[in-house]
């Protein structure tokens, strides 16, 4: 089993749609959640974090976390193309090192 | 001004061949670190450093060899190349190590070709 699962996708959306992508983790300790966007030959960039059971909201974004079931989740609202790229999960393992085990990624397309 | 810089930014190279990769960052962040994104886009930490002190070698081959000659610089060097090592490697900075580190800031990264 991985450590930090997500489907690699693509998941492909309608502009204007809701996207859902989701991510489960193997070590019950984790405790902070990350979600990465990455553009194609770009570096990941931060675009939420969590770390408390239940909803984080920032504009059009929305993470998800629940800990009982080691299950992230980003929800992206009214899906813009330029939202088109990789979403990497990352978690915080219950060691104290700093180190984030990343998922695989989800590819996503937005279609005009 | 950029917040993590990697330099190259690209590096082609023959097998055999030893190469550096350089990283900066201007944050004033306490730890850093180095990934290996494949060609799947899977990235794996490779080491960190927390205040030149180093946190994390997982299990790399001796060939790579991390430097921190300070907080704000993580250098790799990498011996004797050879074509697995063609990735790209991306160097990250955080503040500090604990659960609440708000993630990290990752530099543009250098992609390695090894012919």
């Amino acid at each position: 089993q991985k450590e930090v699962e997500q489907n690699s996708g693509p998941l492909s959306v309608p502009e204007g749609a809701i996207a859902s992508l989701n991510c489960t983790y193997s070590d019950r300790g984790s405790q902070s959640f990350f979600w990465y966007r990455q553009y194609s030959g770009k570096s990941p960039e931060l675009i939420m974090f969590i770390y408390s059971n239940g909803d984080k909201e920032d504009g059009r974004f929305t993470a998800q976390l629940n800990k009982a079931s080691q299950y992230v989740s980003l929800l992206i609202r009214d899906s813009q193309p330029s939202d088109s790229a990789t979403y990497l999960c990352a978690v915080g393992g219950s060691s104290n090192t700093g180190k984030l085990i990343f998922g695989q990624g989800t590819t996503l397309q937005v279609k005009p | 001004d950029t917040a993590v810089s990697q330099t190259p930014k690209y590096l082609v190279t023959q097998m055999g061949n030893d190469k550096s990769i350089k990283c900066e960052q201007n944050l004033g962040h306490d730890t850093m670190y180095w990934y290996k994104q494949d060609s799947k886009k899977f990235l794996k930490i490779m080491f960190s450093y927390n205040n030149k002190e180093l946190i994390i070698n997982e299990t790399v081959p001796n060939r790579f060899s991390p430097k921190s000659p300070d907080k704000a610089h993580l250098n790799l060097h990498i011996n004797s190349l050879e074509l697995g090592d063609s990735a790209v490697y991306f160097c990250a900075s955080s503040q500090g190590l604990g659960q609440t580190a708000y993630g990290y800031t990752f530099g543009s990264g250098t992609r390695l070709t090894v012919v």
